[in-house]
């Protein structure tokens, strides 16, 4: 089964819009943790925001936030006012376990998003 | 700070050729990733370094591939015999430490084996 899940090839918003990027999540480890990712055609990874498995709070930063559903297993990235720099793969990654096992990030296959003025 | 960096930045060779691709992680991190991402994927796990060591080689293809971090920080991913499936984008990425930190990637190398 795949451990990260984005069912979005891609999508399209209007400049200052909300999107929303779905994302699932597959593990049963209770310790694990989300990350989203932005890569523009640049190629560089971005890091955007991080939400851990036992964090009450959904995470935020900026104009990124995580609606993070654990029973739902989903972790959904918030982009609010979309700007057109925001055009660029999403990626959604996990790592799961503790200590020493917690290092590996599992991606999914990404969502392109655009952002049309 | 400087963030990751990855020489070259683009590198086509033959089939059968040997390639060596550089990463500069970012200074004081002493955890360094290598992941490969196929054209249309996501990046996969290669090789994770702790230090100078080799922690988990468990993503690396076969042995044709190999990395290596000799004074624990500078890393080199080695492939021996290209194949034309080995073209895609090597991604280095480095983290304070193992233990839960964010990973910072670099630009990536995109490979193309002709």
């Amino acid at each position: 089964a795949q451990k990260i899940t984005q069912t979005q090839p891609g999508m399209f918003v209007q400049e200052k819009e909300a999107v929303t990027l779905d994302c699932t999540y597959d593990t049963s480890d209770p310790s694990y943790g989300l990350f989203w990712y932005k890569q523009p055609s640049s190629g560089e990874m971005i890091f955007l925001i991080y939400q851990g498995s036992y964090d009450q709070q959904n995470a935020t930063e900026g104009r990124y936030s995580l609606n993070f559903q654990k029973a739902r297993k989903s972790a959904n990235l918030v982009i609010s006012a979309s700007q057109l720099g925001d055009s660029a793969m999403y990626f959604c990654a996990m790592r799961e376990g503790r200590g020493g096992s917690n290092y590996k990030l599992t991606f999914g296959k990404g969502t392109l998003l655009t952002v049309n003025p | 700070g400087a963030g990751v960096s990855q020489t070259p930045s683009n590198k086509v060779t033959e089939k059968g050729k040997y390639v060596e691709l550089r990463c500069d992680p970012i200074s004081g991190h002493t955890a360094l990733y290598w992941y490969r991402q196929s054209l249309g994927q996501g990046p996969e796990f290669l090789i994770y370094f702790q230090g100078t060591g080799a922690a988990d080689d468990s993503g690396l293809p076969n042995d044709r591939f190999f990395a290596v971090r000799p004074e624990g920080s500078v890393s080199t991913l080695k492939i021996q015999r290209t194949e034309r499936g080995d073209s895609a984008v090597y991604l280095c990425a480095s983290s304070l430490t193992p233990m839960g930190e964010t990973q910072y990637f670099g630009p990536g190398t995109r490979l193309l084996v002709l």
